[in-house]
């Protein structure tokens, strides 16, 4: 098993433009999550999915979008890159629900110019 | 006042030390407690969880809960540079929403 896998592992951007961080899980968990992590700030919640066809916003959602694609698969969109989202982000899963165990993948490092 | 407070360190200890970290919450409904452990440049792996007051050994890890105070710690014993990293508890919520985790404290082992 694979677990939770991110792509891509890094990525530059320019301020403005969009890109689509992909993650999949082959757990068969129910539950995914999208955070951010910055010094000093801990982990994020940007959005998460309870379960197929469901997502909600979590503590910092604005300048993101995501899609619950199927059970595998949790999209995050930047629509148009800004400074402030450098950031390293980290997809994760949960069998159950959302007050599960969670189960993280390797993280993706971005950087906006 | 943060629903969970952990210390961000940095922590150095020398190797052989015993090291406790330790979380505080304010809300008395939390239930369910973990601790994770990240690597630099990785991503935060499950190395404990505990549901009730007391304490829980795995190997040179031990967490322990504290629901009166609500505080949490974790110990390890007999430390190694292999121990460097940072630790972040995290917590079940009351009601159906996702964990609440810690800001993370980070641990240098040493040699």
């Amino acid at each position: 098993n694979a677990g939770v896998t991110q792509t891509p592992k890094f990525q530059v951007l320019k301020t403005g433009q969009s890109m689509t961080l992909q993650c999949a899980q082959d757990m068969n968990h129910n539950s995914m999550y999208w955070y951010r992590q910055d010094p000093g700030m801990g982990l994020r919640l940007i959005y998460y999915s309870a379960s197929e066809g469901t997502t909600d916003k979590g503590e910092v959602p604005n300048g993101y979008n995501v899609s619950r694609l199927n059970k595998r698969e949790f999209s995050l969109r930047l629509e148009s890159a800004a400074p402030s989202q450098t950031s390293v982000y980290f997809c994760a899963s949960s069998e159950a629900g959302v007050q599960e165990t969670q189960y993280f993948g390797p993280g993706t490092r971005l950087l906006v110019l | 006042q943060k629903e969970v407070e952990q210390d961000p360190g940095p922590l150095s200890v020398p190797e052989g030390a015993i090291v406790s970290l330790n979380c505080t919450y304010s809300n008395s409904a939390f239930q369910y407690f973990m601790w994770y452990r990240q690597y630099s440049r990785k991503g935060p792996e499950l190395l404990m969880y505990t549901y009730s007051s007391g304490n829980k050994e795995d190997g040179r890890f031990t967490a322990q809960v504290d629901k009166s105070s609500k505080y949490i710690s974790l110990f390890i014993r007999d430390s190694q540079p292999s121990d460097s990293a940072t630790y972040l508890c995290a917590m079940r919520p009351p009601g159906n929403t996702p964990l609440v985790f810690g800001k993370g404290t980070r641990l240098s082992v040493i040699a």
